[in-house]
């Protein structure tokens, strides 16, 4: 088992970008796929993209495309995702999650909360 | 992508058996079995109970039990109990490979 901690709240004001890290502990890290999922106050969960175990492929969610970066840093087993142009409506719970197979959500961080706020 | 339609809510008495269903395209569910399960109580982290449409990981009670026919999955929760009162979520991972969730239910413990 994987255990993920993730960055911190963060406050943001609309047109900014933020990046949430997300460190792993666990020796089957290297061949562990990340993915990201956030969760808007009261509302479901929503896929966002993951990453592939070295870092060279990633695979975004069409809503997304051109605004979310996801890489990977194996040297420190922490995986990053950087959300631009952040609008009022991105406000929600970001977590990272995943597992040894592609479509496993088996691990979850604790979650982070991006506020977008003016 | 469009979510996955699942029921809003689904209520059952303690020790009943509840379904939740989730409904997609071809392309949401690919022709694979790659169907996920996860349970949420408040203010908690999603928990994966069902992956590849029917296996459990450990730990997880055998009251929970996953099945597909075609573009349909299904969750069966038997002999409801209070600590069942959560959000349940589907996910498939597509022919995109990408993921996609259902809209969530709601499951209450009469």
């Amino acid at each position: 088992q994987v255990q993920l901690m993730q960055s911190g709240a963060e406050v943001k004001k609309p047109g900014a970008s933020v990046k949430v890290s997300c460190k792993a502990s666990g020796d089957t890290f290297s061949i562990y796929y990340v993915h990201w999922v956030r969760q808007a106050p009261g509302e479901g969960l929503e896929w966002m993209g993951k990453i592939n175990p070295t870092g060279s492929r990633t695979t975004y969610a069409q809503k997304f495309q051109g605004r979310v970066t996801m890489t990977r840093d194996t040297s420190t087993s922490t995986v990053y995702m950087e959300l631009s142009s952040l609008r009022y409506d991105d406000t929600a719970l970001y977590y990272c999650t995943g597992g040894r197979l592609k479509q496993w959500l088996a691990d979850w961080g604790q979650g982070t909360l991006v506020t977008v706020s003016s | 992508q469009s979510a996955l339609s699942q029921p809003a809510s689904v209520s059952g008495s303690p020790e009943q058996s509840i379904t939740i269903s989730c409904t997609g395209t071809s392309g949401d569910f690919g022709g694979s079995n790659f169907v996920s399960w996860y349970q949420q109580h408040p203010g908690i982290a999603p928990k994966l109970i069902i992956y590849d449409v029917s296996n459990r990981p450990s730990g997880v009670s055998d009251r929970f039990s996953g099945s597909k026919s075609g573009n349909t999955a299904s969750l069966t929760i038997s002999g409801l109990q209070a600590e069942d009162e959560a959000d349940y979520y589907c996910t498939s991972y597509t022919t995109s490979s990408t993921l996609v969730f259902g809209g969530g239910t709601k499951v209450t413990v009469l």
